[in-house]
């Protein structure tokens, strides 16, 4: 049973760049929520996804948008990057929520420098 | 609106030591409680999850953890610390917002085991 995969691992782009992280969630999941975390910081709620809509967002600027596809699989992208931007970006699956509370599954990450 | 407040950014304890790893949380809602480990360059593991059943979780690798309403806390305890317990636990906090998870993690608590 595959978990949560994230590609690519590390990537490097320079400020102003635009930028695309790529999430597929664990099977039989169908939520996915995108997490950043700085160095030396607990990981931030970005946003989340279901059927193909964003339900929830964090504090982050329009800069940062998502897309989910129909296989349930989720893009982030980061618009006008800057050096704040720098994190390890976090995806994570989980079932709709239903009533209860189900357990998210978080990926490796993506790490991203912004030079 | 929930929060995490975990004390202690780093803690130390030699190898066969109790570890105690602290966690506060606020919620108005009733919340459910988690605790991630995290190894350098990784993603979030899930240790164990409160859900409103048993008070005191057991989770994985010997860890368990106490829920205490009046004290608004959910501790993370080993017994006894392994070498391979030397990593990042983040503490989170998750309430059912319009139908789906909101999730605040506190900023971690690195631990060092020492030989």
């Amino acid at each position: 049973d595959a978990g949560v995969t994230q590609s690519p691992t590390h990537l490097i782009k320079t400020r102003g760049q635009q930028v695309t992280l790529r999430c597929s969630p664990k099977s039989g999941h169908d939520t996915v929520s995108w997490y950043q975390q700085a160095l030396g910081q607990g990981p931030q709620f970005i946003f989340q996804y279901y059927e193909e809509e964003e339900r929830q967002r964090g504090n982050f600027p329009d800069r940062f948008s998502g897309h989910q596809f129909p296989n349930y699989s989720s893009e982030l992208n980061v618009n006008a990057l800057l050096l704040g931007d720098s994190a390890l970006y976090l995806c994570a699956s989980s079932t709709p929520l239903g009533g209860r509370t189900d357990t998210q599954y978080f990926g490796p990450g993506t790490r991203l420098t912004v030079l | 609106a929930q929060s995490v407040t975990q004390l202690g950014s780093h803690v130390s304890v030699s190898e066969g030591a109790l570890v105690l790893l602290r966690c506060n949380y606020s919620s108005s809602v009733p919340p459910y409680l988690f605790w991630y480990v995290q190894y350098p360059n990784q993603g979030l593991q899930l240790l164990l999850k409160y859900t409103s059943a048993a008070t005191l979780v057991k989770g994985i690798n010997g860890f368990e953890a106490e829920f205490k309403k009046s004290e608004t806390s959910f501790h993370l305890t080993k017994p006894s610390a392994h070498m391979s317990d030397a990593a990042e636990y983040f503490c989170a906090v998750t309430v059912n917002s319009g139908g789906y998870q909101k999730v605040t993690f506190g900023t971690g608590t690195k631990l060092q085991v020492i030989p």
